[in-house]
């Protein structure tokens, strides 16, 4: 079964770091860009990081952009988002998801197909 | 720049068909055909519906369909059934690289 799995959300105070883990199972992960994606509260949905197969070329969202780091390890088919300098108002629902995009095609999508459950970020004193 | 425009909200009957616009600008939904919309139960993650404006994934009903003109993009859903109640997504891939998703539609089947 094709799943992606999130982890490492909790409470953390303003200012403060903390780094999730989206682990893959079920697909070739190294093959496929994947992204990071955010819910707060009871509002849309909203983009915050791209990678693409080997890691090499990252993309942010400027709500995020030099705070925010996106990475993987493709032997340990995980990907990561660390996130310091955290602020109140990045308190949400954070999900991993694959895009359509894979080495095995030359075809780009930015379209995402397989997202995990997602994992909670509370930021607050 | 910033989200795109959907109508906050829809509703239809079942059975009718329904459209949801999503409005950006020549830099993100005008730029590219890489226009995509999810659909997302309440407490739960989004599911892809429609990519590259028109393309369903396998296993997505074919009464979803999507189609853009100009800055808009737009998806209809046919033959409206009761679990079609959920919220709504459009994302435009943009000019400088990033996504773009839309604030979100709830659709309600009446």
């Amino acid at each position: 079964e094709v799943q992606l799995v999130e982890s490492g959300g909790g409470l953390v105070q303003p200012g403060g770091s903390l780094r999730l883990s989206c682990a893959a199972s079920g697909f070739g992960f190294s093959s496929y860009w994947m992204h990071w994606v955010r819910q707060a509260p009871g509002k849309g949905l909203v983009w915050l990081s791209r990678i693409n197969s080997d890691g090499i070329r990252t993309t942010y969202a400027d709500s995020v952009k030099g705070r925010f780091t996106i990475s993987r390890d493709n032997a340990k088919n995980t990907l990561y988002l660390q996130m310091n300098s955290l602020r109140t108002e990045d308190t949400a629902v954070y999900y991993c998801a694959r895009d359509l995009t894979s080495v095995t095609s030359p075809l780009h999508f930015y379209a995402m197909d397989v997202w995990g459950q997602g994992t909670t970020v509370t930021v607050s004193s | 720049q910033s989200a795109l425009t959907q109508p906050a909200s829809v509703s239809g009957s079942p059975g009718q068909s329904i459209t949801i616009s999503c409005t950006g600008t020549s830099s993100d939904v005008g730029a590219y055909n890489y226009v995509s919309w999810y659909q997302q139960h309440p407490d739960k993650a989004p599911k892809l519906l429609i990519y590259e404006v028109s393309d369903r994934p396998s296993g997505v009903s074919n009464r979803f369909s999507g189609s853009k003109s100009g800055n808009t993009a737009s998806l209809t859903i046919s033959g409206l059934q009761a679990e079609d109640e959920a919220d709504y997504y459009c994302s435009s891939y943009t000019t400088t690289s990033t996504l773009f998703f839309g604030g979100g539609t709830k659709l309600t089947v009446l």
